[in-house]
């Protein structure tokens, strides 16, 4: 079935610096991959996405690569502040039909001022 | 926009009782609404596809009888977890896709529910 791996589950920065996280997909048919940022007690909150037609997108200090050879996709996040501290989860989503998405185990990042 | 409001934030309840969550997309329609439930520094365990009309899909594993779930209007659909165990306690969270946008395949989701049983 359907499979997301994530890397790293933990990350640890100095505030100011990037952070990459690494998402791989199973499925090729995977047209869809969006990332969340959860804090604690809350649900996620979708921060960045990118589909399949699109190599890269970016958002002020975030942005997303992907690439479909290979399939895998990474988020990165560049001068990073305290705020920026949370659990990310990266998705992908196979099918517009279901909608369903498959998460990725999640990445907890402290950035340390 | 995309506002997705889940009710109530935090649940304590006896065992053998049954608890209802509600989740409600408040600025748009959504056909579709998704059950997750997530434990402590995991990530999300998709539990079924609530389908507005119609009954909804559960994933393996999920016992549709424990986990009754609502989907009667395009804005409303609710998680009944009836006669609850403390193995049942956990964060419940659900998400919403926009029907006038299900191409896009975006997910708004609601702040969760911590159900805690005792």
């Amino acid at each position: 079935g359907e499979n997301v791996e994530q890397h790293p589950s933990t990350l640890s920065v100095q505030e100011g610096d990037s952070a990459v996280i690494k998402c791989t997909y199973s499925d090729s048919a995977s047209n869809y991959f969006p990332w969340y940022k959860q804090e604690l007690g809350k649900g996620p909150q979708l921060i960045i996405d990118i589909r399949s037609n699109v190599g890269e997108k970016k958002d002020q200090r975030i942005a997303v690569t992907l690439n479909k050879t290979a399939k895998h996709f990474s988020l990165h996040i560049t001068e990073t502040q305290p705020e920026d501290s949370a659990v990310y989860f990266c998705a992908a989503s196979f099918s517009s039909n279901t909608g369903k998405l498959i998460f990725g185990q999640g990445t907890t990042l402290q950035v340390k001022p | 926009g995309a506002v997705v409001s889940q009710h109530p934030s935090r649940v304590i309840c006896k065992s053998g009782t049954s608890v209802k969550i509600e989740c409600r997309s408040l600025d748009f329609q959504a056909t579709t609404m998704f059950w997750y439930r997530q434990f402590p520094k995991k990530s999300l365990m998709l539990m079924a596809t609530s389908n507005e009309g119609s009954k909804a899909t559960y994933e393996q594993g999920v016992e549709k009888d424990k986990f009754l779930i609502n989907h009667a209007s395009l804005t409303l659909s609710t998680l009944t977890v009836t006669s609850a165990h403390p193995e049942d306690s956990s964060f419940y969270i659900c998400s919403a896709r926009d029907r006038l946008m299900l191409t896009k395949n975006i997910q708004y989701f609601g702040a969760g529910t911590r159900l805690s049983v005792l």
